[in-house]
């Protein structure tokens, strides 16, 4: 069974703290992304990669950073927390453009 | 930016009846698929639809394109109370290997 497992189902932070926000998908895929979801905004790509090491600035990449190591590991890092990056986070795999796209449980990570 | 935007945002149906949602997007596309996702879950794919394709169809799903309006619909037949769900389009995006959704469609099905 495809699986994309987000490390934490719900997180609260502190401002200022670094928040490391971990994807690992099990389907060898090339493509990893991360969206935020907000109520009324619906998803918007924050950064997402291509393959290993590789990455592309989404529509809101402010305040956000990525790291792509292994194959099967997305992180979304960050690097200093902020309340109005509390939102709810979901990441996504798939194995190309025009593919399927499968999403992780998402995490809702609160900022105080 | 949204590449796709759907409507309307809300929809409130009663069970039995049909659920029809659109869809558009602003640059040509290769595909366009539909999600659904539950409360406070992820998104599940439901159904893919090429740009050579006219209309698609899914167990009580339809999906139709219409490249030229650059539009897309998702219609429900029969609708049930389990259906109630955000139900958002997606497209990839005019560069790289982006992929980026329009707001949704947030279902209430009525039993």
């Amino acid at each position: 069974d495809v699986k994309v497992t987000q490390s934490s189902r719900y997180l609260v932070k502190r401002t200022g703290e670094k928040v490391f926000l971990e994807c690992v998908q099990d389907m060898d895929h090339e493509n990893m992304f991360w969206y935020r979801q907000d109520p009324g905004l619906g998803l918007r790509l924050i950064y997402f990669s291509y393959d290993v090491k590789m990455k592309e600035k989404g529509d809101i990449p402010e305040g956000y950073s990525v790291s792509r190591e292994k194959k099967e590991r997305f992180s979304l890092i960050l690097e200093s927390a902020s309340t109005n990056q509390t939102s709810m986070y979901l990441c996504a795999s798939r194995t190309g453009t025009g593919d399927e796209a499968f999403f992780g449980q998402g995490t809702r990570l609160t900022v105080v | 930016s949204q590449q796709g935007e759907e409507d309307p945002q809300a929809l409130s149906i009663q069970e039995g009846e049909n659920a029809t949602m659109n869809c558009s997007y602003k640059t040509s596309i290769n595909n366009l698929q539909w999600y659904r996702q539950n409360s406070g879950r992820g998104l599940v794919h439901l159904i893919l639809i090429r740009s050579n394709e006219r209309e698609k169809h899914s167990g009580r799903l339809r999906v139709t394109l219409d490249t030229s309006k650059k539009s897309s619909s998702l219609l429900i037949t029969a609708s049930r109370a389990a259906d109630t769900a955000s139900y958002f389009c997606a497209t990839d995006g005019s560069y790289g290997q982006n992929f980026v959704f329009g707001p949704g469609t947030r279902l209430s099905v009525l039993p």
